[in-house]
């Protein structure tokens, strides 16, 4: 099955610098690949996805990048606000049948004022 | 309501007690999750139901049973859990296409946090 590898862990940056977490996948047929921020005390949140038709996807200060060939893919965010600190969640899941996300297992990023 | 609600938010339970927990989407949609979230792991498929019918169970022991009554509402029913049971349980609802397709946003609900004593 689906096995989705995240990193940094934990992420600690300045307010206004980037910070940019990646995450590699081992099924060739995952084709979704969706973002999440997760806040004290709430469910995840989707911030932004990608499918595999595309390369790049971006939303104002975030953006994901996704490399098919090497079954890996990042989230960068810009221009860093502490609104940001929060934990965030990769995720992958196959075409076919039911959506069935494999998450990564985190990376809880801080910033610092 | 809005969105995706979960009750209760709290739950402590014994391990012999049964209970159950509450998800309902107001969204329209026809997928419906529950997942598990402990500590140390990340978040874990735990049942998928498509149009009502479970289309996913994944290797979740008996202890839980999940029933989906309508598009709009699903349920887990605890029995005689294990204190490893403890854990944040969510659930989450998207709207896809029968026969799969491209995936669309899952959205969840805040959690009920689950403390088996």
């Amino acid at each position: 099955g689906e096995n989705v590898e995240q990193h940094p862990s934990t992420l600690s940056v300045q307010e206004g610098d980037s910070a940019v977490i990646k995450c590699t996948y081992s099924d060739s047929a995952s084709n979704y690949f969706p973002w999440y921020k997760q806040e004290l005390g709430k469910g995840p949140q989707l911030i932004i996805d990608i499918r595999s038709n595309v390369g790049e996807k971006k939303d104002q200060r975030i953006a994901v990048t996704l490399n098919k060939t090497a079954k890996h893919f990042s989230l960068h965010i810009t221009e860093t606000q502490p609104e940001d600190s929060a934990v965030y969640f990769c995720a992958a899941s196959r075409r076919e049948g039911a959506q069935k996300l494999v998450f990564g297992q985190g990376t809880r990023l801080t910033i610092n004022p | 309501e809005t969105g995706v609600t979960q009750t209760p938010r709290h739950l402590v339970m014994g391990m012999t007690n049964k209970k159950s927990l509450k998800c309902e989407q107001h969204l329209g949609h026809n997928a419906m999750y529950w997942y598990k979230q402990s500590a140390k792991k990340p978040l874990e498929l735990m049942f998928v139901y498509n149009f009502k019918e479970q289309t996913e169970n994944n290797s979740v022991p008996s202890r839980f049973s999940p029933e989906c009554p309508n598009s709009s509402h699903l349920f887990l029913h605890l029995h005689t859990l294990q204190p490893e049971d403890s854990a944040l349980y969510l659930c989450a609802s998207s709207q896809d296409l029968p026969g799969g397709g491209w995936h669309n946003e899952q959205f969840f609900g805040p959690g009920t946090r689950l403390t088996v004593l």
